[in-house]
């Protein structure tokens, strides 16, 4: 069975504080992983896939397969992150359906 | 720049009656999705759809749940008689189909409210 899994419900940090969220993954096999974001009153949208290996808004995510995590981090926290983060993982091959972690609202404090 | 749209936002019915929720997904995309995320719980997967036909479905997707695609822009969900716990948001995905770098475009949700 595949199983996301996000600890915190919540993490406030203070505008320019370093930020993580953590993931935790459970699949046999190979999948992809990924981090959606919430923003208040707007739909899912992608942030980042780890098989793109790219920075987004300055969030990076790294898959550590040993450890089957896929952190979010985030140098400097801003205002404008306040949001959800949802983890998510599919099976390799693109077109199949993503399971999501529970999510973690991130609250940025001024 | 092209986006998922679902109507109705918001859908109050009584339990036992039938809805539809309806999506438009983007126009050139092939694969489609239904999630949906009970108030404080994850968003979780009912269904995909391909080719006119469902592809993958949950346990959640029970015969009480239908999805077609009745002509070349829309793709619905049907839940035929209604149980409080239906009561959730409910989004519409869908993916273009080529290339590598899949991405599911979500739709906006239907807040389904069922009393």
């Amino acid at each position: 069975a595949q199983r996301v899994t996000q600890p915190e419900k919540l993490l406030s940090v203070f505008k320019g504080a370093p930020v993580e969220l953590k993931c935790n993954y459970s699949y046999s096999g190979s999948p992809e992983l990924f981090w959606y974001v919430q923003y208040s009153r707007q739909r899912l949208q992608l942030l980042l896939r780890h098989i793109s290996r790219e920075s987004i808004k300055g969030f990076t995510a790294d898959l550590n397969k040993g450890e089957t995590s896929f952190h979010l981090k985030k140098p400097f926290a801003q205002e404008e992150d306040s949001a959800m983060y949802y983890c998510a993982l599919s099976g390799a091959g693109g077109y199949q359906k993503v399971t999501f972690g529970t999510g973690t609202k991130l609250q940025v404090i001024p | 720049e092209p986006e998922v749209t679902q109507t109705p936002s918001h859908q109050v019915t009584q339990m036992g009656q039938e809805v539809i929720l309806r999506c438009v997904p983007i126009s050139n995309h092939l694969y489609f999705y239904w999630y949906r995320q009970i108030l404080g719980q994850k968003v979780e997967f009912l269904v995909s759809f391909y080719n006119n036909e469902i592809s993958e479905k949950s346990e959640i997707f029970d015969d009480q749940f239908s999805v077609e695609r009745p002509d070349g822009s829309n793709f619905t969900l049907k839940i035929r008689s209604t149980k409080l716990e239906d009561s959730a948001m409910y989004f519409c995905a869908s993916i273009e189909g080529s290339g590598a770098l899949y991405e599911q475009y979500f739709g906006p949700g239907t807040r389904l409210t069922v009393t």
